[in-house]
């Protein structure tokens, strides 16, 4: 299977506990954006990475939250202190970013996280 | 503020139907339109895409259609079935490399 994955697929955790997402991109992939989907909306923009850097991070909370998407291995998106608002899914999607113009991205099965 | 609007946010049709689904957009620097299909319990599927430089494209029952002027694209479903029951989202974004901009989603129920 040479799609998004993401895992885990399920995640709860208390509140005050971190939660940590990982994704891996298709192969050949470099490029990886992380959304937030809250019940009855459309997903949201939180970070754009490639290996090594954070590209845009202007949809990402100011606190608590970060990612980072190292030379080896799978991106994480990370969430320190999960409070009840943070239950949501979490979708990631990677780009093979061969065209300007076709901003095509692909989506992994998300993450559910729930917060008790 | 809302940068892409969608319409509506249900629609029943019947099988062997039209669905038509409208979205709004107000930034102008937008240039790639996707639609993106989502089951229950599943991820966005990338469906169709158009940009600004053609008013419509077609594959299989899948027509997008695209006004610049008035900035408003839609996408058709010929011969709408079952299974084309799901949501759809309509995004928008400027070129590759940037955020994709999402409407709320329609949901789509076909009867047989």
């Amino acid at each position: 299977n040479a799609g998004v994955m993401q895992n885990p697929r399920h995640l709860v955790r208390r509140r005050g506990q971190e939660a940590r997402l990982r994704c891996s991109p298709m192969k050949g992939h470099s490029h990886v954006y992380w959304y937030r989907q809250l019940p009855e909306e459309g997903l949201k923009f939180m970070v754009y990475l490639q290996k090594e850097n954070i590209i845009d991070e202007s949809g990402m909370p100011k606190e608590r939250f970060s990612a980072e998407f190292p030379k080896e291995g799978p991106s994480i998106l990370r969430i320190q202190q999960v409070v009840r608002g943070d239950s949501a899914a979490y979708f990631c999607a990677s780009s093979p970013v061969t065209s300007f113009f076709y901003n095509e991205q692909f989506f992994g099965p998300g993450t559910r996280l729930t917060v008790l | 503020q809302q940068q892409v609007k969608q319409s509506p946010q249900s629609l029943i049709v019947q099988k062997g139907g039209i669905s038509i689904i409208n979205c709004a957009y107000e930034n102008t620097a937008f240039d790639y339109f996707p639609w993106y299909q989502q089951f229950p319990g599943k991820g966005p599927a990338l469906l169709i895409a158009i940009r600004p430089d053609v008013s419509e494209k077609k594959e299989g029952r899948f027509t997008i259609s695209f006004n610049k002027s008035a900035k408003q694209f839609s996408l058709h479903i010929m011969d709408s079935q079952p299974g084309d029951s799901a949501t759809y989202f309509c995004a928008a974004s400027k070129q590759a490399g940037t955020a994709l901009i999402f409407g709320k989603g329609t949901t789509l129920s076909v009867s047989s």
